[in-house]
C-alpha cells in the first residue's frame, strides 16, 4: 500500500536550535517526494522536492530509499519557520497522497 | 495570473443536501485533484484526474463524485451531505511529468449540521 507517515503531530524546538521533521514512505515504485509548508492564513506552497537536491530558506531534505525516508532539516531554526508541514509522494499514476502534516513551533 | 480558484469559500449544508464545490485553474495544467483537510488527519486525497476526460479515486472517495468538466475545470459534489463530510476542501492542480508541483486553491470551509 502506498503511504506516508509523519510520526509527529507537534515539533517545537527553540530559536537557533536544528530542526528535523520526519517523513517515511511506503511504495513499491520509484517515489517523487515532496515537502510543503502552509503558513498561518496562506495556501499550501511548495518548499521542496527530492529531484532538485535544493536548500530552500535553510531546509534540506534527502531521499534515503533504504530506510524509505525523507526527513526535513534546518541546521538553526527561525521564528519565522513556524508552520503546518506536509510530506507528499507521488505515485507512478500521477496520485500525489500526503502525511498528517507536522507543526513546527519555534520557541523564542 | 488567479491560479487555483475556488467556489464557494464557506458553505453550511443541511444533512442530505447536496451542493457542488468549483475549482477551476488558468495555468493550463494537466492535472487536477480534490483533497479533504480535517484537524490531525492531515490532507486526504478525494479524487484527481490526471488528464483531461479521466477521473480516479483517491483514498477517501465515498460520498463524492467528481466532473472534469474542460482541461480548466473540476468540480466535487456532494449528492447527500452528512456530518462527516464537515472539512476544509482543496483543489490543485499540476502541470504534469516529474516532479511537477501542486498549485493550491485557498480552500472552501463546509459544514454540515
Amino acid at each position: 500500500a502506498q503511504r506516508v507517515t509523519q510520526p509527529e503531530k507537534l515539533l517545537s524546538v527553540f530559536k537557533g536550535a536544528p530542526v528535523e521533521l520526519k517523513c517515511n514512505y511506503s511504495y513499491s515504485g520509484s517515489p517523487e517526494l515532496f515537502w510543503y509548508v502552509q503558513y498561518s492564513r496562506q495556501r499550501l506552497q511548495l518548499l521542496l522536492r527530492h529531484i532538485s537536491r535544493e536548500s530552500i530558506k535553510g531546509f534540506t531534505a534527502d531521499l534515503n530509499k533504504g530506510e524509505t525516508s525523507f526527513h526535513l532539516k534546518k541546521p538553526f531554526a527561525q521564528e519565522e519557520d513556524s508552520a503546518m508541514y506536509y510530506c507528499a509522494l507521488r505515485t507512478g499514476d500521477d496520485k500525489i497522497i500526503f502525511g498528517k502534516g507536522t507543526r513546527l513551533h519555534i520557541l523564542p | 495570473n488567479a491560479g487555483v480558484t475556488q467556489t464557494p469559500k464557506f458553505q453550511v449544508l443541511k444533512t442530505g443536501q447536496s451542493m457542488t464545490l468549483q475549482c477551476a485553474q488558468d495555468m493550463n495544467h494537466n492535472s487536477m485533484y480534490w483533497y479533504r483537510q480535517d484537524p490531525g488527519m492531515g490532507l486526504r486525497l478525494i479524487y484527481y484526474s490526471a488528464s483531461e476526460g479521466t477521473t480516479d479515486k483517491g483514498e477517501v472517495p465515498n460520498g463524492y463524485n467528481v466532473s472534469r468538466l474542460n482541461k480548466r475545470e473540476f468540480s466535487l459534489r456532494l449528492e447527500s451531505a452528512a456530518p462527516s463530510q464537515t472539512s476544509v476542501y482543496f483543489c490543485a492542480s499540476t502541470l504534469d511529468g516529474s516532479n511537477s508541483p501542486l498549485h493550491f486553491g485557498n480552500g472552501t470551509r463546509l459544514t454540515v449540521t
